[in-house]
């Protein structure tokens, strides 16, 4: 199975910060990457799907990038709604893996 | 907008079977594929699998397979997950969630269901 590590695993920001996640494939998947995000007690929620293709519905100050092993998870300007856990999950071959999460608080 | 209906909560003791239901509202059912996903307790999630409702093809991971089955009901527009041998282990949230091949892809689940805790317990 295809692995996935997401760095930072945790991340302290503030409001207006532009935050950064990283994850990283263990082999090549092109661009079969997407990325969610989840809160407590609720189911993730889907941003990001094909590496870099914003979901409808979702806001702009989020955007994906990167293929084959490397990609990014970017929040252009921290919002109060968006202290979360953020994973990726992986769709190019099965099975179907997440990362581990990165958890942005306050 | 696909909406995904999940019975709440249950107990079950272990080595038992549960079979866990998701209603699919709002879309074209065998235009879905319905994935399973479960996240125990401070964890991430685990994909388990899927069914295509419109062949009842299903894929699983390699982890599951020899204990789960998913189903799809056209008739009702429903999808089962059935889970056997139930341990400690597997008490978590289980989540059914619909990927759409014509617009997220079929295999990024967009909707999801709002999750059945399943609690091992005797």
């Amino acid at each position: 199975a295809i692995q996935l590590t997401q760095s930072p695993s945790s991340l302290s920001a503030s409001v207006g910060d532009r935050v950064t996640i990283t994850c990283r494939a263990s082999q090549g998947i092109s661009s079969g990457l997407a990325w969610y995000q989840q809160k407590p007690g609720k189911a993730p929620n889907l941003l990001i799907y094909e590496a870099s293709n914003l979901e409808s519905g979702v806001s702009s100050r989020f955007s994906g990038s990167g293929s084959g092993t490397d990609f990014t998870l970017t929040i252009s300007s921290l919002q109060p709604e968006d202290f979360a856990t953020y994973y990726c999950q992986q769709f190019y071959s099965f099975p179907v893996t997440f990362g581990p999460g990165t958890k942005v608080d306050i | 907008e696909v909406q995904l209906v999940q019975p709440g909560a249950e107990v079950k003791k272990p080595g038992a079977t549960i079979k866990i239901s998701c209603r699919v509202s709002g879309y074209t059912f065998t235009d879905l594929y319905i994935h399973w996903v479960r996240q125990a307790p401070g964890k991430g999630p685990e994909w388990m699998g899927l069914v295509d409702p419109e062949d009842g093809e299903t894929i699983y991971t390699e982890n599951f397979q020899d204990r789960v089955t998913i189903t799809a009901d056209t008739s009702t527009d429903t999808a089962y997950m059935e889970v056997s041998g139930l341990t400690y282990d597997d008490t978590a949230v289980y989540y059914c969630a619909s990927g759409s091949c014509t617009t997220s892809g079929c295999y990024t689940p967009a909707d999801w269901g709002q999750g059945t805790l399943v609690i091992v317990s005797s």
